[in-house]
């Protein structure tokens, strides 16, 4: 069956720091791959996303993807992370004809 | 532009009474969708529309739920009799098509309680 696994429910780093949020694909072929961040009491917003192309892929507010074949993950990244980037974030996949498959979600805490 | 609209924001109702969540799509979006959030399951695609018209509705969980689209600038998801599994947020977004190119732009979510 098809599947987005989000290995890590909740992850805190330093104002600053790096970030990095992983994210794993079950497709028979490579699906189409997005990230969506949720802030506390609002919808999901599109981060990124990933047709085809060049697999490292640029989005909004600072975030970026790789997208790697043989691991089977489209890991999200940031440099240095903001208080502001505190939300869920979410990994999802879809192919042509078929709905998105979200993760189960990465909670983001920021520390001063 | 307002974005995805839905009311209520929060609804909090007993065991066997009818819930009905609303939602306004993007104007001249085409396309909508329900999701259901919970801890447990995640983020589950309920049912979603093309043209007013439903496309896949495989999502449902129970004929408890039902969905409509009367016209393009609305959309209604209703369950009767409630229950309290159906405590949830309960998302609509909408997009200018069902390509998954076309990106989905989601309302701020109804919290629904059944007591």
């Amino acid at each position: 069956a098809q599947s987005v696994t989000q290995p890590d429910i909740h992850i805190t780093v330093s104002e600053g720091a790096s970030l990095e949020l992983r994210c794993n694909y079950s497709y028979g072929a490579t699906p189409y791959l997005f990230w969506y961040v949720q802030s506390p009491g609002q919808g999901l917003q599109l981060l990124l996303k990933y047709f085809s192309g060049d697999t490292l892929v640029q989005g909004i507010k600072g975030f970026e993807a790789e997208f790697k074949r043989s691991q089977s993950s489209f890991n999200l990244r940031k440099p240095s992370v903001h208080w502001s980037d505190a939300a869920e974030y979410f990994c999802a996949a879809a192919t042509a004809g078929t709905a998105l498959i979200f993760g189960k979600g990465t909670t983001l805490s920021v520390s001063s | 532009d307002a974005g995805v609209i839905q009311s209520p924001r929060h609804e909090v109702t007993e065991m066997g009474q009818e819930v009905t969540l609303r939602c306004k799509p993007i104007s001249g979006h085409n396309s909508l969708f329900w999701y259901r959030q919970t801890m447990m399951r995640g983020l589950e695609l309920l049912i979603y529309f093309n043209n007013n018209v439903p496309i896949d509705d495989s999502g449902m969980p129970e004929d408890r739920f039902s969905a409509k689209m009367p016209n393009a600038s609305f959309s209604t998801l209703k369950i009767q009799p409630s229950e309290p599994r159906d405590s949830a947020v309960y998302f609509c977004a909408s997009s200018s098509g069902l390509a998954v190119s076309y990106e989905q732009y989601f309302g701020p979510g109804t919290r629904l309680t059944v007591t």
